[in-house]
């Protein structure tokens, strides 16, 4: 079964560093998505990514988060100078076709812990 | 946007019970309602998903139910297993455009007691 992969699957980091999180989609897939999920809550989108271009970014996603997909195939999240409260656990999700009823795939996480 | 209640915070059953996840919604355009089992420190995972042209769907011991007027759906696990034990998030999405992401509930901790 097709499957997303995450890496690393645990980063920690000191306040202030800049981190990248990287996603590899399913290869058909053509929505990606990146979510966040603080421990303990429930899971919060952060930004989508379709033709190469964000399509939709929430509040959190502010000027320190980026997503690119530099290579046509890996999926990253970058955050430029990371607080305390980025930690979480950052998933990625991609979707093939989109329309109603398209499921999301989600890898299996990155748990960032900035210190 | 969207925005999704979820019910009750936690729940616990005996083992051979029945246990009821209710949720609502508030975009009248949301048209896509999946169901996400998750397990300490794993990724969510589908277990269920109904759209919004069918009021029910049933999968063995987990089901599904949609009211679209009363914008509103429920989850239910028959005969309840200890490995039924997790975290469930309701989610809501709707398509349009470019963009079809998950709008998802607080979660319910189901605790299925042998």
């Amino acid at each position: 079964e097709p499957e997303v992969t995450q890496t690393p699957s645990h980063q920690v980091t000191q306040m202030g560093q800049e981190v990248i999180l990287r996603c590899v989609p399913i290869s058909n897939h053509l929505y990606f998505y990146w979510y966040r999920q603080i421990l303990g809550q429930k899971v919060e989108f952060l930004v989508s990514f379709y033709n190469n271009e964000i399509s939709e970014k929430s509040e959190i996603f502010d000027d320190q988060f980026s997503v690119e997909r530099p290579d046509g195939s890996n999926f990253t999240l970058k955050i430029r100078s990371t607080k305390l409260e980025d930690s979480a656990m950052y998933f990625c999700a991609t979707l093939s076709s989109g329309g109603p009823g398209t499921e999301a795939f989600f890898g299996q996480g990155t748990r960032l812990t900035v210190v | 946007g969207e925005n999704v209640e979820q019910h009750p915070s936690t729940l616990s059953v005996q083992e051979g019970d029945s246990a009821v996840i209710k949720c609502t919604y508030s975009d009248s355009a949301s048209n896509y309602f999946p169901w996400y089992k998750q397990e300490l420190g794993k990724r969510p995972q589908l277990i269920i998903d109904i759209r919004s042209n069918v009021g029910e769907k049933k999968d063995q011991r987990i089901a599904v139910t949609l009211n679209k007027t009363a914008k509103h759906f429920s989850l239910h696990i028959t005969e309840t297993q200890p490995e039924d034990s997790a975290v469930y998030f309701c989610a809501a999405s709707r398509s349009g455009g470019s963009n079809y992401k998950l709008t998802f509930g607080k979660g319910t901790l189901l605790t299925v007691n042998p």
